[in-house]
């Protein structure tokens, strides 16, 4: 079965820190990893990673692809409060549900940024 | 302004009653979803078409059903068979060849 899991499940840290989120997945025909950013209501885009080793780096976050250990990381420097909110990782996978640009989704990731 | 509206924001409902979720969407996408989020849990797959008069269960398909007879609209009826429905629902939309998925800005369905 495909699945996708996300490490740790929350995370509580200070202003100013750095945070790595962690995303590992086991699907058949990998074709795209994405990355949102859910703070009250809906998911907003921050990156899609289709080819392993690139850096995608918006600001203060960027992620980056494994596909040999089948995983992806985000991470964000110089934390403030507006970055908390829970980050979630999807995997488009070609074969999914029978059709293309279906996403699974983790559980995601709740990151509170204290002051 | 291009995007996805869902309404009500907030539902309540009485157990027995069935319930639609509207989802519309002026971005010409193809392709329309129906998720589910619980607390702690990610977003899970109610159903999704791909194009008009097509629709396909996803993994959590019961006690639910869709339309899609326009490419702008997806909406969605919890029925009285759906033994949870209380939880937010989130509609999203996909452009052909595309991997993004928009969404849009959900609906808090409560059942009493």
């Amino acid at each position: 079965e495909d699945k996708v899991v996300q490490s740790p499940l929350s995370l509580v840290v200070h202003e100013g820190d750095t945070v790595t989120l962690n995303c590992s997945y086991e699907v058949t025909n990998f074709r795209s990893l994405l990355w949102y950013k859910q703070e009250k209501k809906a998911p907003t885009f921050l990156f899609m990673l289709t080819s392993s080793g690139i850096e995608k780096k918006s600001g203060r976050l960027s992620s980056i692809l494994d596909k040999k250990e089948l995983s992806s990381i985000l991470n964000i420097t110089a934390t403030q409060t507006g970055d908390s909110a829970i980050y979630l990782c999807a995997v488009d996978a070609l074969n999914y549900g029978g059709s293309q640009g279906n996403l699974i989704f983790g559980k995601g990731t709740k990151l509170s940024v204290k002051p | 302004d291009g995007g996805i509206t869902q309404s009500p924001k907030y539902l309540f409902r009485k157990e027995g009653q069935n319930v639609t979720l509207s989802c519309e969407q002026n971005l010409n996408h193809d392709a329309m979803y129906w998720y589910r989020q619980d607390p702690g849990q990610g977003l899970r797959l109610i159903y999704y078409s791909q194009i008009v008069n097509d629709f396909q269960k996803g993994d959590i398909a019961e006690g639910y059903s869709v339309s899609r007879e326009k490419k702008e609209s997806f909406p969605l009826t919890v029925t009285s068979a759906q033994k949870n429905p209380t939880a937010f629902y989130l509609c999203a939309s996909r452009a052909r060849g595309s991997y993004e998925q928009y969404f849009g800005p959900g609906t808090r369905l409560t059942v009493t």
